[in-house]
Formats: structure tokens, C-alpha cells, sequence
């Protein structure tokens, strides 16, 4: 079965000190989206990503952040100066289509785990 | 704004009990519901999504419009059920296919 892959599975990081997460959604999948957890608390949308280019961030996804698709298969979320705050799961997703439900609808990566220090 | 809940944190039964963990959401339309399953340290796996009305792993779960509800049932579980559970709402507030995540129950089932 194909997979969403991320790495690293954890990174500790100082703060202010720039990160990259990277992660390689399913070949043919053409949407794209990073989510956070801060621990004990939901599932956050950060961002989604077509046709190279964002399609919709939300407001947690500040000037601090960036995504980028560099090479055709790798998909990566950059935090510029990382705050203590942005200690969380991070998890990468991938879907064939538009619609939640349609095609593979969404498969997710298995988080990267930012702590900030 | 929408919002999906589940109230209980951790959720902790025998095996061969039945199973039942909550979600209620809030949107005033048709919603798409999902559940989401994540055993230890792996990742996001769907389970079920509402639309299929399919049973995966012995678990099922209706949409109750008018309590506006979609609780994960599992008429007797098993030790391999143990793991944590989001159910999901796909966001109608914006432009994209995203979802709203309720905050997640722990199963945690006892021999």
C-alpha cells in the first residue's frame, strides 16, 4: 500500500535555529497539506499546496512558515525561526483528488515531532 | 465556526466489552464525517468515513443528524483495538479540502 513518508521522525531543534520537515507524498497525488498537534490538543490545518503553490493557509501559518515542492517528489514545510510554541506533531498529507471522499481521499504521513528548546 | 468534539480523553474497557466512542459535530448542513485511527507511534490511518457506511475492523458508525453525532461502535473489542481515535469533519470555511480534527479519544483495552 502506497505511503506518505516524513522525516525525521523527531527533531529537537534551539530556538530562533530554522528547521525543514520534509515529507514525499504518494506519487500520483496531486494535493498536498501540512497539520500540526501540539500535544494534547486537535489536529490543526496549516496549509494546503496544488499546482505549485499554496491554496489555502491558516492563520496559524504565519510569515515564519513556508512550504515548498523543490524536485517533484518532495514535499517541505519550513518554520524560519522556531518559538518554543511551535513544539508539535507535524504531519504531512497527501490526497488524489479535491474532494475528502473521492479517490484515496486523504493519506497521512506518520509525524514528525518538532521540539523546540 | 465548525467544530468537531469528542469528549472523552481516554476511554478504557476489557476485552470483549462493547465499545462506544463519541463525536458530535457542529454544521448545519450534510457533513463529511471521517474516523481516524493512530496506534502507538504510527500513523494517521482513515478507518471509516461516513458516505461508505462500510465496517472496518468490526467498528461502525452512524450519522445521527439530529443529535448531530457520529459515535464509533465496536460491538466487542479486542486488545489490538488500543489506540488513539479522531474523528474528523471536512471544513466547508474555506476554498480547499481540509479537515477539522476533534481533540481524540485513547482506547485503551484491558486483557
Amino acid at each position: 500500500e502506497p505511503e506518505v513518508t516524513q522525516t525525521p521522525s523527531h527533531q529537537v531543534t534551539q530556538m530562533g535555529q530554522e528547521v525543514i520537515l520534509r515529507c514525499v507524498p504518494i506519487s500520483n497525488h496531486l494535493y498536498f497539506y501540512w497539520y500540526r498537534q501540539i500535544l494534547g490538543q486537535k489536529v490543526e490545518f496549516l496549509v494546503s499546496f496544488y499546482n505549485n503553490e499554496i491554496s489555502e493557509k491558516s492563520e496559524i501559518f504565519d510569515d515564519q512558515f513556508s512550504v515548498e515542492r523543490p524536485d517533484g517528489s518532495n514535499f517541505t514545510l519550513k518554520i524560519r525561526s522556531t518559538k518554543l510554541e511551535d513544539s508539535a506533531m507535524y504531519f504531512c498529507a497527501s490526497s488524489s483528488t479535491r474532494t475528502t471522499t473521492g479517490g484515496d481521499g486523504y493519506t497521512f504521513g506518520s509525524g514528525t515531532r518538532l521540539t523546540v528548546v | 465556526a465548525q467544530r468537531v468534539t469528542q469528549p472523552e480523553k481516554l476511554l478504557s474497557v476489557f476485552k470483549g466489552a462493547p465499545v462506544e466512542l463519541k463525536c458530535n459535530y457542529s454544521y448545519s448542513g450534510s457533513p463529511e464525517l471521517f474516523w481516524y485511527v493512530q496506534y502507538s507511534r504510527q500513523r494517521l490511518q482513515l478507518l471509516l468515513r461516513h458516505i461508505s457506511r462500510e465496517s472496518i475492523k468490526g467498528f461502525t458508525a452512524d450519522l445521527n443528524k439530529g443529535e448531530t453525532s457520529f459515535h464509533l461502535k465496536k460491538p466487542f473489542a479486542q486488545e489490538e483495538d488500543s489506540a488513539m481515535y479522531y474523528c474528523a469533519s471536512k471544513d466547508y470555511g474555506g476554498a480547499t479540502n481540509k479537515l477539522i480534527f476533534g481533540t481524540g479519544t485513547l482506547l485503551a483495552v484491558q486483557p
